[in-house]
């Protein structure tokens, strides 16, 4: 049972193109949805979270967009570069669960020049 | 800067082996995670742990067990290395914030 859906499973943009990935969800008990951005041979990374009560919330480039009542939220990186170039994972933790992440199953980006 | 080490980068075991995958981490963070990444399925939880010699199931716990003797340190093991274990294995921790550090994962091969 998967209880965060990520679209699409690979995406191609070219520079300076905005890349959208999508996650959707039905635990209405997840509380935080951060971001990661994992590069290859690294760990994944906290790129940009957001909680529930807020619609959109934006760090240079990078934006999510949330909408609670279709129970989705997106990134959007605007004016892609190669070196975005990595595999993005949504996630969401659950309220009470304690710090555990439920994550999707991850967005490879390639950004072409 | 939070740092997370795994004890090997690359593993190649043998079917039946008993493998020990040891984490590390340097914030004194209460929270430890055993993830398995596999293409197409993202990060799966194996198991987690909220204190020393505490720990919890997360969503694959199969065929694994953890040991948490220390605060900074908690190992994964898998008691008898099957070839459906084969992946990439990322340990994390957190402390008072949400935020998850990760370390740089293993890949593990059983053959």
């Amino acid at each position: 049972q998967q209880q965060v859906k990520q679209s699409p499973q690979s995406l191609i943009v070219q520079k300076g193109g905005i890349s959208i990935i999508n996650c959707a969800y039905e635990n209405t008990a997840f509380d935080y949805f951060p971001w990661y951005q994992q590069f290859p041979g690294k760990g994944p990374a906290l790129l940009i979270a957001i909680r529930p009560d807020v619609s959109e919330k934006k760090e240079g480039r990078f934006t999510i967009s949330f909408n609670k009542s279709a129970k989705q939220f997106s990134l959007h990186i605007m004016d892609s570069q190669p070196g975005d170039s990595a595999t993005y994972f949504c996630a969401a933790r659950e309220a009470g669960g304690g710090n555990k992440l439920t994550f999707g199953t991850g967005t490879q980006l390639k950004v072409e020049l | 800067d939070v740092k997370v080490t795994q004890s090997s980068r690359y593993l190649v075991k043998r079917t039946g082996e008993k493998v020990f995958l040891e984490c590390v981490q340097d914030m004194d963070h209460e929270n430890m995670f055993w993830y398995r990444q596999d293409p197409g399925l993202g990060l799966r939880l194996i198991y987690f742990s909220y204190d020393v010699k505490m720990k919890e199931k997360g969503d694959i716990p199969e065929g694994y067990s953890v040991s948490r003797e220390k605060k900074e340190r908690f190992s994964l093991i898998l008691e008898s290395a099957s070839t459906n274990q084969t992946s990439m294995y990322l340990c994390a921790s957190n402390g008072g914030s949400k935020t998850q550090y990760f370390g740089p994962g293993t890949r593990l091969l059983v053959l």
